[in-house]
């Protein structure tokens, strides 16, 4: 059980726009960490998607946009393209755990 | 260009000890927050230790006592020694490099450890 919570698989048509929460708590998304989140292709290693809760690194298309409110972040793709299927995870910090560096548990985007 | 090459990994018996390594180059080691992170056959993300700038050392409480992170500067090179080894530590082990916002911007391509008799 991780300690984010992602749900497990969200699914979209090509074009369309699909959203992937991220639910925390007080002592770590609440606690003002940020959040993090990660793409990893089939076979691959993640790949940094979204930094510091909404900052895209160079390199990454402006169709990925994150946020984060409260308690919870989120990934939103919009205009989904099949090379977009892939795991995505949220990563963020914890500081009531003795596991610092805290992982949601992985949302897989099934392009239709 | 930054690049993490890791190596060290294969088959190992239950109890047996392995040593994990994660070769960096375009940037200091020593100068960097790095961590090692490790997936399971089909499973979720799983951070397992981290070593500061300063040298201070954190480890996830599943392999507490039992895994060591290092790294030798002259050798620009991050270690993960693996004692006490069960096999629910077989995974991928992933090493990265933490950035400015402590977001792991930079990862190695892996290296399967699978412990089983």
């Amino acid at each position: 059980q991780s300690v984010l919570t992602q749900p497990p698989s969200v699914s979209g048509a090509p074009g369309q726009r699909v959203t992937i929460s991220c639910t925390g708590s007080s002592s770590n998304i609440g606690a003002g960490y940020d959040v993090h989140w990660y793409q990893q292709l089939p076979g691959t290693a993640p790949k940094l998607l979204i930094y510091g809760n909404r900052n895209r690194p160079s390199g990454v298309p402006d169709r990925f946009a994150g946020s984060k409110s409260g308690t919870s972040a989120s990934l939103a793709i919009t205009g989904l393209q099949a090379e977009d299927e892939a795991d995505y995870y949220c990563q963020s910090y914890d500081s009531s755990l003795s596991d610092y560096v805290i992982f949601g548990g992985g949302t897989k985007l099934t392009v239709l | 260009e930054v690049q993490l090459v890791e190596s060290g990994g294969g088959l190992i018996q239950p109890g047996g000890s392995l040593r994990l390594s994660c070769a960096a180059s375009g940037f200091t080691v020593s100068d960097n927050y790095m961590s090692w992170v490790r997936q399971a056959p089909g499973k979720g993300l799983e951070w397992v230790s981290l070593i500061y700038g300063d040298g201070t050392t954190y480890s996830a409480d599943s392999v507490k006592g039992r895994f060591t992170i290092s790294r030798d500067s002259s050798k620009n090179t991050l270690f993960l020694q693996m004692n006490s080894l069960r096999a629910e530590d077989t995974a991928v082990y992933y090493c990265a490099r933490a950035s400015h916002w402590n977001e792991f911007d930079y990862w190695g391509q892996g290296t399967l450890v699978t412990v089983s008799s």
